[in-house]
């Protein structure tokens, strides 16, 4: 069975210092994995997404993720925060194939100036 | 280009009462489709997912049902609505069945139920 947790419900950072946002996923499967962030009042927008390519994968407005098969990890990064970021931001675990994707519960980023 | 529509946007709803929500796809064909509901605070939960015409799965026994009349129409139903259905109701999409291809979401439908 799958099963994906965000470590944080709230991560709290200030304008210009790194983002960190942790997310381990459980997977019986290769999986896919994914985050997806949601602004106030707005759908939700692909960050970034593994497929077993690359274990360090890029995504857009400056966000990265490791997938670290070891640890289980597929962790959010971004080296320097700007306000904007301030949203809820979503991991996913999606299996084989593709029928079935589970979100973990979100962690809501709060971006001080 | 694909787009997906999802109807109405909001809706306030007495509790016992029955529910449609409809959610079309364009531009694309035999997706698959998924509902989910995002309660406050919460994240996105998986309720049903289907990979063709007239192919539904549940995820979370309850008292809502999906159908997929037509290949690009995925509608959510209850005949007797909850308190505890009251949420954020997100259709989505992938193209092809391919697990690393992402999710594209409709805009939501808020759902009070009173």
């Amino acid at each position: 069975a799958q099963s994906v947790t965000q470590l944080d419900s709230h991560v709290s950072v200030s304008e210009g210092t790194p983002v960190l946002l942790r997310c381990n996923y459980s997977s019986s499967y290769s999986p896919s994995l994914f985050w997806y962030v949601q602004h106030p009042n707005k759908g939700l927008q692909l960050l970034l997404k593994y497929t077993s390519a690359a274990t360090l994968v890029k995504g857009i407005n400056g966000f990265e993720a490791e997938f670290k098969k070891s640890e289980t990890s597929f962790h959010l990064t971004k080296p320097s925060a700007h306000m904007s970021d301030a949203a809820e931001y979503f991991c996913v675990v999606s299996d084989t194939g593709g029928f079935k994707t589970i979100f973990g519960a979100g962690t809501r980023l709060f971006v001080k100036a | 280009s694909q787009t997906i529509h999802q109807w109405p946007a909001t809706l306030v709803q007495p509790v016992g009462s029955p529910l449609s929500l409809e959610c079309t796809v364009e531009g694309t064909s035999n997706p698959n489709l998924y509902w989910y509901r995002q309660a406050a605070g919460r994240g996105l939960q998986l309720l049903f997912y289907s990979v063709g015409i007239g192919q539904i799965s549940s995820e979370v026994p309850q008292n809502l049902s999906a159908s997929r009349p037509q290949d690009r129409q995925f509608i959510l139903s209850s005949k007797k609505l909850l308190l505890s259905d009251s949420g954020f109701y997100l259709c989505a999409w992938i193209v092809g069945g391919l697990s690393y291809n992402e999710q594209f979401f409709g805009p939501g439908t808020r759902l009070t139920v009173l």
